[in-house]
């Protein structure tokens, strides 16, 4: 079983500063993990995936993620947000070697103030 | 690419009137996946296709619910008869045998409305 676990379901950050949004999972046998984001309107679209290489993950738009096998978390970063990160978060694991669920959290709502 | 395309965007419906969903997966993509979205559910996976052939539908909530894959290129969900509970918004993934990782590739979504 697999499980995903975001806290938070809103955020509210000012433009310039960081942004964190906290994700941990559960999962049986190592987990391949994900970030994806929904703009208003729109499908998900992937940020970033964690795949057993590298614990550190670069994504688009400036976002990083650290996988941290002990504390089984997989926290989003961004240094400085920017007005056009508004949007909805959601963090996902799917078993490691190919499992075809993926399950999501419940997402996390982005705000960026000036 | 032209990307997951899902069709219609929008759909209002009255109650007890049969909806169809469409989704295009993205081609060579060998599976393709349907999940409805809700404020109080969250993103649920419905059901999900191998080769045209349904794998899991577990997540499928009744029998009022039917997925089918006719061919590699096209896919339906079918709500009949459709009830107020069922508005969301519908989406539909599909992603490559090959991608280990399983990375998912989303369609735009279909926001259902059932008066």
């Amino acid at each position: 079983a697999q499980s995903v676990t975001q806290l938070g379901s809103h955020v509210s950050v000012s433009e310039g500063a960081l942004v964190l949004l906290r994700c941990n999972y559960s999962s049986s046998v190592p987990p391949y993990l994900f970030w994806y984001v929904q703009y208003p309107n729109q499908g998900l679209q992937l940020l970033l995936k964690y795949t057993s290489a590298a614990t550190l993950v670069k994504g688009i738009n400036g976002f990083e993620a650290e996988f941290k096998k002990s504390e089984t978390s997989f926290h989003l970063t961004k240094p400085s947000a920017h007005m056009s990160d508004a949007a909805e978060y959601f963090c996902a694991v799917s078993q490691g070697g190919g499992g075809n669920k993926l399950t999501f959290g419940t997402g996390t709502q982005l705000k960026v103030e000036l | 690419d032209a990307g997951v395309i899902q069709s219609p965007r929008h759909e209002v419906t009255e109650m007890g009137q049969e909806v169809t969903l469409r989704c295009k997966p993205i081609s060579g993509h060998d599976y393709l996946f349907w999940y409805r979205q809700t404020m109080m559910r969250g993103l649920e996976l419905l059901i999900y296709f191998n080769n045209n052939v349904p794998i899991d539908d577990s997540g499928m909530p009744e029998d009022r619910f039917s997925a089918k894959m006719p061919n590699a290129s096209f896919s339906t969900l079918k709500i009949q008869p459709s009830e107020p509970r069922d508005s969301a918004v519908y989406f539909c993934a599909s992603r490559p045998l090959s991608q280990g990782a399983n990375e998912q590739f989303f369609g735009p979504g279909t926001r259902l409305t059932v008066l």
